[in-house]
């Protein structure tokens, strides 16, 4: 079975200008979370989607969103872009989306903002 | 609140062991072990659930106290391949608590 997928996997965007960060989880994970990981720090928690609905957000501004389709695919998306954007994106899905449970990560998209 | 991990980094030769630990200040109710090598996504190592249990993986095992809101990850007779980062991720207490928070990161270097 395929893994967790991610595109594109490298990106480079200039400040201000917009990114969509694509997902796709495991076959039949119904929750998707969103990290954003920078050089030397763990993965920090951007978003919980569940059944297409968000279950949760991290301390993150507003330029930060997301949604999950019918298919249990998600986009990031990132607004007006900072340098401090840059930083590897990381998709994680799981069952239920439940903190009990393991969450597979993807390969990552790595941002680089200009 | 962040967990914290320690130590830092370590350098240890082939067959030698290593212990990681994860300490967090609010009450645990699971931590996650990852490992992640240079440029790669985090991998799966083992969830802990609250119980105080202990788990196994290979030559790689965990422990997790509750009462102490501490996890170690123990690695016994270190291999190359053992080499990366090491994180730990837990989850706070409360209702709808769904997201993990990861420590800084354990490096671990394993030399011939």
């Amino acid at each position: 079975d395929a893994g967790v997928t991610q595109s594109p996997t490298h990106l480079i965007k200039t400040r201000g200008q917009q990114v969509t960060l694509r997902c796709s989880p495991i076959s039949g994970h119904k929750s998707v979370s969103w990290y954003q990981q920078v050089l030397g720090q763990g993965p920090q928690f951007i978003f919980q989607y569940y059944e297409k609905e968000e279950r949760g957000r991290g301390n993150f501004p507003d330029r930060f969103s997301a949604r999950q389709f019918p298919n249990y695919s998600s986009e990031l998306n990132v607004n007006a872009l900072l340098l401090g954007d840059s930083a590897l994106y990381l998709c994680a899905s799981s069952l239920f989306g439940s903190v009990q449970e393991t969450q597979y990560f993807g390969p990552g998209t790595r941002l680089l903002v200009l | 609140q962040q967990p914290v991990q320690s130590p830092q980094a370590v350098i240890l030769r082939e067959g030698e062991d290593a212990v990681i630990n994860c300490s967090s200040s609010k009450a645990l109710y699971s931590v996650h072990w990852y490992r992640q090598k240079h440029g790669e996504a985090p991998v799966f190592l083992m969830i802990l659930l609250k119980g105080g249990e202990q788990k196994g993986h290979d030559k790689i095992s965990a422990s997790f106290n509750e009462k102490k809101q501490q996890s170690s990850l123990y690695l016994t007779a270190s291999q190359l391949s053992y080499s990366g980062t090491y994180f730990c991720g837990t989850e706070g207490s409360g209702a709808g608590s769904y997201q993990l928070t990861f420590g800084k990161g354990t490096k671990l270097s394993v030399i011939p």
